[in-house]
């Protein structure tokens, strides 16, 4: 099982611009949610899924859109990039699923620069 | 909901020595409990999670936890560490009833001086 994927890495963008950062799990997890982490804050949970077809938004959702058409896959758009959206993107999963889990199990991160 | 508090923000320690990160969540509600590391540039590992029964747990990397319902705390514990420990350390809380949300504390950065 490859896990919890993320891509890209590293993205540079200008104010303005859109994106979508990808994520997707192998492990058949019902829930996934993106984190974004900034310095000296921790975690703060942006938008999380407890199924195909089924969002919500977390603490900070704003400047962010998330669909779930597949059970894999749960991308992060972006729609018009600020400054204040720099920061590192993780997405993270957990079960129920083909391996039920309590906790969740987290991507390597997208690290997000917007100028 | 939750509010997870890490009093330390920054714990330099010197190798061999023991070490206590503190965790304290806010509500009495049953919980689940969780540490989780993060090296350098990488993303959340988890660490070990108190889900039921025995109150002390052990995790990976020589790490134990103890859960504290009365002081609603959750404070992870290394008798010795190694340079290898050097990280970022996070507690998070998830409600027993819920059990989606998972609420996370503002990190700990653990140094290990040689």
């Amino acid at each position: 099982n490859a896990g919890v994927t993320q891509t890209p890495k590293f993205q540079v963008l200008k104010t303005g611009q859109s994106m979508t950062l990808q994520c997707a799990q192998d492990m058949n997890h019902e829930y996934m949610s993106w984190y974004r982490q900034d310095p000296g804050m921790g975690l703060r949970l942006i938008h999380y899924s407890v199924g195909a077809g089924i969002t919500d938004q977390g603490e900070v959702p704003n400047g962010y859109n998330v669909s779930r058409s597949t059970t894999e896959d749960f991308p992060l758009r972006l729609l018009s990039a600020a400054p204040s959206q720099t920061s590192v993107y993780f997405c993270a999963s957990r079960g129920p699923g083909q391996a039920f889990s309590y906790e969740q199990y987290f991507g390597p991160g997208t690290r997000l620069t917007v100028t | 909901a939750q509010s997870v508090t890490q009093l330390d923000s920054q714990v330099p320690v010197f190798e061999e020595a023991p070490v206590e990160l503190r965790c304290n969540y806010s509500s009495s509600v049953s919980v689940y409990l969780f540490w989780y590391v993060q090296y350098p540039n990488q993303g959340l590992q988890l660490l070990l999670k108190y889900l039921s029964g025995s109150t002390l747990v052990k995790g990976i990397n020589g790490f134990e936890a103890e859960f504290n319902k009365s002081q609603t705390s959750f404070h992870l514990r290394k008798p010795s560490v190694h340079i290898s420990d050097t990280a970022e350390y996070f507690c998070a809380v998830s409600d027993r009833n819920t059990g989606n949300q998972f609420y996370f504390g503002t990190g700990t950065s653990l140094t290990v001086i040689p």
